[in-house]
């Protein structure tokens, strides 16, 4: 499986947007790039996917650098309850099903 | 819409026991996995299963585990003959199809003494 390089931590300040960085420059062309993030004492909780595009939910934005060596996830205004570990995960299509989870980044934010 | 559910939330076993771990997926999802997160370290895949069918079982130890999702009724994880090194959070995550994202448990606490 290919690889994801994440910081180890990040903070940022209370209704401020939150970029987090994930660099993945093995990446395949059949690898989709997806985020999930797990909050204190909880079960992982998926956030977003994408392949190419950019990407926009209710919860986040997916920002994929045009190489596809790199992606962003976009908090665009975080509250005290997005505080959790943020995996970025590369799964290739058709069939395998596991997820490989690496150390993430722990997001704090400052009220 | 209930989430996937998992129980016991937190089970304690003395060492030879065996445990038991269950896992509800969400409603319409049939395809369930395990996983384990030992302190301090990353959710590690155990197990894929389907209805009756184990899929992709590369994850699970050799000896003692097993698991299986019965055409009805839970999945279930066993672990027999627990040793304390078997002490982590086990989650469960269903989904309804291939490639779809994941849905996850709030997870089993297993503690050995």
């Amino acid at each position: 499986d290919a690889k994801t390089t994440q910081p180890n931590s990040m903070e940022s300040n209370e209704e401020e947007p939150v970029h987090l960085p994930c660099n993945h420059s093995t990446i395949s062309g059949t690898d989709y790039i997806h985020w999930y993030r797990q909050l204190p004492s909880q079960g992982p909780e998926y956030v977003i996917h994408g392949l190419t595009s950019n990407v926009n939910n209710r919860m986040a934005s997916l920002a994929i650098a045009e190489d596809r060596k790199s992606s962003t996830l976009i908090l665009h205004r975080a509250t005290l309850r997005d505080a959790a570990v943020y995996y970025c995960i590369l799964r290739r299509n058709f069939g395998n099903e596991k997820l490989t989870f690496g150390t993430g980044t722990r997001l704090t934010i400052i009220p | 819409n209930a989430g996937v559910m998992q129980n016991p939330r937190h089970l304690v076993r003395r060492r030879g026991q065996e445990a038991r771990l269950r896992c509800s997926p969400m409603k319409g999802h049939s395809h369930v996995y395990w996983y384990r997160q030992l302190p301090e370290e990353g959710l590690k895949f155990m197990v894929y299963l389907q209805k009756e069918n184990i899929i992709d079982e590369s994850g699970m130890p050799k000896e003692r585990f097993s698991a299986e999702f019965p055409k009805e009724g839970p999945s279930i994880l066993r672990i027999q003959q627990v040793v304390r090194g078997d002490s982590a959070a086990y989650f469960c995550a269903s989904s309804p199809g291939v490639d779809q994202p994941q849905h996850f448990g709030d997870g089993t606490r297993l503690s050995i003494l």
